[in-house]
């Protein structure tokens, strides 16, 4: 069983650009959130997907954007970037069968804006 | 709204020590609580979890963790800690977004520490 990969693993960016961060979810999850950890914080969440669709959505500007995919896949956007948004960037799947609020973690993305 | 406090951000200990992670949260609605750990350059991983029944939750790696609704509390406890364990923890309810499944609300951590 594959768990959750996340790619890249590390990226630098200057202010203002826009990057695109990939998740695959666990095998048989459907369902994908994305969490910002900022250093030394707990993370928080940004969205969920769920069978293509935003299900859910935290406290986060829409220059935050994302998309699922049919193969449950998911991407996180961010344009203009702002130096705040330097943080690691956790990917969770889960699904209905995998028990209430229970979610799997990818290692992560770690973005340094400069 | 639901909100977790994690009352300590650091904790030192010996090996073979008893460790106590404090946590408290707030709810509003039915409450679910979760334990994360978080090794170096690592993403989360789950401890153990309480959704309902008895308030002792035993989870993985020799960890447990009860639930006390009238102090809203899920302190996270370990009779004897060793080295491996030295990481970040996390306590998270969980939120009211993401429909059946929900979000996590996460404590700001607490790194455990332990030390020979």
């Amino acid at each position: 069983e594959t768990g959750v990969t996340q790619s890249p693993t590390h990226l630098i960016k200057t202010r203002g650009q826009q990057v695109t961060l990939r998740c695959s979810s666990q095998s048989g999850h459907n369902t994908v959130s994305w969490y910002q950890q900022a250093l030394g914080q707990g993370p928080q969440f940004i969205f969920q997907y769920y069978r293509e669709e935003e299900n859910g959505r935290g406290n986060f500007p829409p220059r935050f954007s994302g998309l699922q995919f049919p193969n449950y896949s998911s991407e996180l956007n961010v344009n203009a970037l702002e130096l705040d948004d330097s943080a690691l960037y956790l990917c969770a799947s889960s699904s209905p069968g995998t028990g209430l609020g229970e979610q799997f973690f990818g290692p992560g993305t770690r973005l340094t804006v400069l | 709204a639901q909100s977790v406090t994690q009352l300590d951000s650091q904790v030192p200990v010996f090996e073979e020590a008893p460790v106590e992670l404090r946590c408290n949260y707030s709810s509003s609605v039915s409450v679910y609580l979760f334990w994360y750990v978080q090794y170096p350059n690592q993403g989360l991983q789950l401890l153990l979890k309480y959704l309902s029944g008895s308030t002792l939750v035993k989870g993985i790696n020799g960890f447990e963790a009860e639930f006390n609704k009238s102090q809203t509390s899920f302190h996270l406890r370990k009779p004897s800690v060793h080295i491996s364990d030295t990481a970040e923890y996390f306590c998270a309810v969980r939120g009211g977004y993401g429909g059946s499944q929900g979000n996590l609300i996460f404590g700001k951590g607490t790194k455990l520490s332990v030390k020979p």
